[in-house]
């Protein structure tokens, strides 16, 4: 069965500070996708990145950089230099390609920038 | 400019109530999505169109319907609604490519239902 495991409910950091958000998936497809997703406290759901199953290079955008590995099963997500806007739930998610369009997504991680 | 957008934004209504969500996409999309999201923030699909094909149903309630009159279009009716319907819908829409398979989804803003 597929599944995306944020272990980190909520993470609270001073403005500035890195931080590093958690995500690890469980498939036995070879051809899948990861995604990460933000919900700022206004609600809506802004898309972050995509990643697919034979693309292991980490990437940079910005302050946000993202590390895939599949020998951990792992995705993480980190922003550095955090700021107050930064402040969402971020949510990673994982589609097959056997599932057609179906994601499924983590439970979420609160994370507080505080000023 | 909106590229997904929902209508209305805020629900609020009795049990045993019918009602509809409405769901528009631009952006030229082929495959649209609902999901529904619980007060925990826990999000989870629905059901998925593509070409106005139903392509995913989850397990979802009979008292749930989707229709797609066009692949622009994408609605939601509940019947006899439920204190547990209570969530925030959101629907999403993606390229068709290969039926939407790995490609980004772009979620409207969402619709908040209150059932009383």
């Amino acid at each position: 069965a597929q599944k995306v495991t944020q272990a980190q409910t909520e993470i609270s950091v001073v403005e500035k500070e890195d931080v590093t958000l958690d995500c690890v998936y469980e498939t036995r497809d070879t051809t899948y996708y990861l995604f990460w997703y933000k919900q700022p406290p206004s609600g809506e759901l802004v898309f972050l990145i995509r990643r697919n199953s034979f693309d292991e290079q980490n990437e940079i955008s910005g302050r946000y950089s993202w590390n895939f590995q599949k020998s951990t099963s792992s995705f993480n997500f980190t922003i550095t230099a955090s700021q107050v806007v930064d402040s969402a739930v971020y949510f990673c998610a994982l589609s097959l390609y056997s599932s057609a369009s179906k994601i499924i997504f983590g439970s979420g991680t609160r994370l507080s920038i505080r000023p | 400019d909106t590229a997904v957008s929902q209508t209305p934004k805020y629900l609020v209504t009795q049990m045993g109530n019918d009602k509809s969500i409405k769901c528009e996409q631009n952006l030229g999309h082929d495959t649209m999505y609902w999901y529904k999201q619980d007060s925990k923030k826990f999000l989870k699909i629905m059901f998925s169109y593509n070409n106005k094909e139903l392509i995913i149903n989850e397990t979802v309630p009979n008292r749930f319907s989707p229709k797609s009159p066009d692949k622009a279009h994408l609605n939601l009716h509940i019947n006899s609604l439920e204190l547990g319907d209570s969530a925030v819908y959101f629907c999403a829409s993606s390229q068709d490519w290969d039926r939407g398979r790995g490609n980004e989804q772009f979620f409207g803003p969402g619709t908040r239902l209150t059932v009383l």
